[in-house]
C-alpha cells in the first residue's frame, strides 16, 4: 500500500512566522505535489516536483518555496506566515508512468 | 485551460443509487479518476477509468465515460451512511510535459438513514 505522511494534523502559528510542513512517501515516487483546500475553491497546485531538487511552479506560488533534498520527502515552506494561508494543506506523490496521485491525511494550519 | 465541474451538492436516501457527475475538457486527459474525502481527511483514490473505455464497474461503484460529450459520472449503488463525502472528479493532464491532475470543486453527498 502506498504511504503518505505528513508531519502535523494541525498547526498553529502567527502571522510571520517561518513555517515547515514535510510530507514523506514510502514508494519511491518520483512526482510530489502540494495543494492547498479551501472552501469553495477546491484543490489549488502549489507547487510539484519530478525529482530530487526539481521543481515547479503550480496555480498559486505566490507566498510559499519547497524543497525536496530527497526522493522521499518534500517540504512546503511559508517564508513569511500571513493569515491568508490559513488552509488545508494536502500533499500527494504519484510514479511518473501513471498520473495516478496518492494523498496524505492533510495538515490544517491556521495563522493568527 | 482544463476545467472540470462538477454538481457541488447531493443528498439521498440510505439503499438508493446516488449518481454523481463531472464535465472535463481535456480531450488528450489519459485518466479521469474519482477521490472520496471524508471530513478532516486527505483524498482517498476511490477508482479511475483509461480514457478508451466506457464503463469500469468495482463493487458497488459504477463509473461511466462518455468521451464525446467530455461526461463522468460515477453511480453508487446501495448508499449507506458511511458514504457520505466529498466526491471529487480529476482530468489527468501532459499538457506541460508534466504528469499532473486538474480537479473538480467536488460533490457534497449527504445520505439520510
Amino acid at each position: 500500500d502506498v504511504k503518505v505522511t505528513q508531519s502535523s494534523r494541525y498547526l498553529v502559528k502567527r502571522t510571520g512566522e517561518k513555517v515547515f510542513l514535510e510530507c514523506v512517501q514510502d514508494m519511491d515516487h518520483e512526482n510530489m505535489f502540494w495543494y492547498r483546500q479551501d472552501p469553495g475553491l477546491g484543490l489549488r497546485l502549489i507547487y510539484f516536483s519530478y525529482d530530487v531538487k526539481m521543481k515547479e511552479k503550480g496555480d498559486i506560488p505566490e507566498g510559499y518555496s519547497v524543497s525536496r533534498e530527497k526522493k522521499e520527502r518534500f517540504s512546503l515552506i511559508l517564508e513569511s506566515a500571513s493569515t491568508n494561508q490559513t488552509s488545508m494543506y494536502l500533499c500527494a506523490s504519484s510514479k511518473t508512468d501513471t498520473d495516478t496521485q496518492y494523498f496524505g491525511p492533510g495538515t490544517r494550519l491556521t495563522v493568527l | 485551460g482544463e476545467d472540470v465541474e462538477q454538481s457541488l451538492f447531493l443528498s439521498v436516501r440510505e439503499g438508493d443509487s446516488s449518481v454523481i457527475n463531472c464535465t472535463y475538457t481535456d480531450s488528450s486527459s489519459t485518466y479521469l479518476y474519482w477521490y472520496k474525502q471524508e471530513p478532516g481527511a486527505g483524498l482517498q483514490l476511490l477508482t479511475y477509468i483509461f480514457s478508451n473505455m466506457d464503463m469500469k464497474q468495482d463493487q458497488r461503484l459504477t463509473v461511466l465515460l462518455n468521451k464525446k460529450d467530455k461526461h463522468l459520472s460515477l453511480r453508487i449503488a446501495d448508499t449507506q451512511t458511511g458514504d457520505s463525502a466529498i466526491y471529487f472528479c480529476a482530468e489527468s493532464n501532459r499538457n506541460s510535459g508534466y504528469s499532473t491532475l486538474t480537479f473538480g470543486k467536488g460533490t457534497m453527498l449527504l445520505v439520510s438513514p
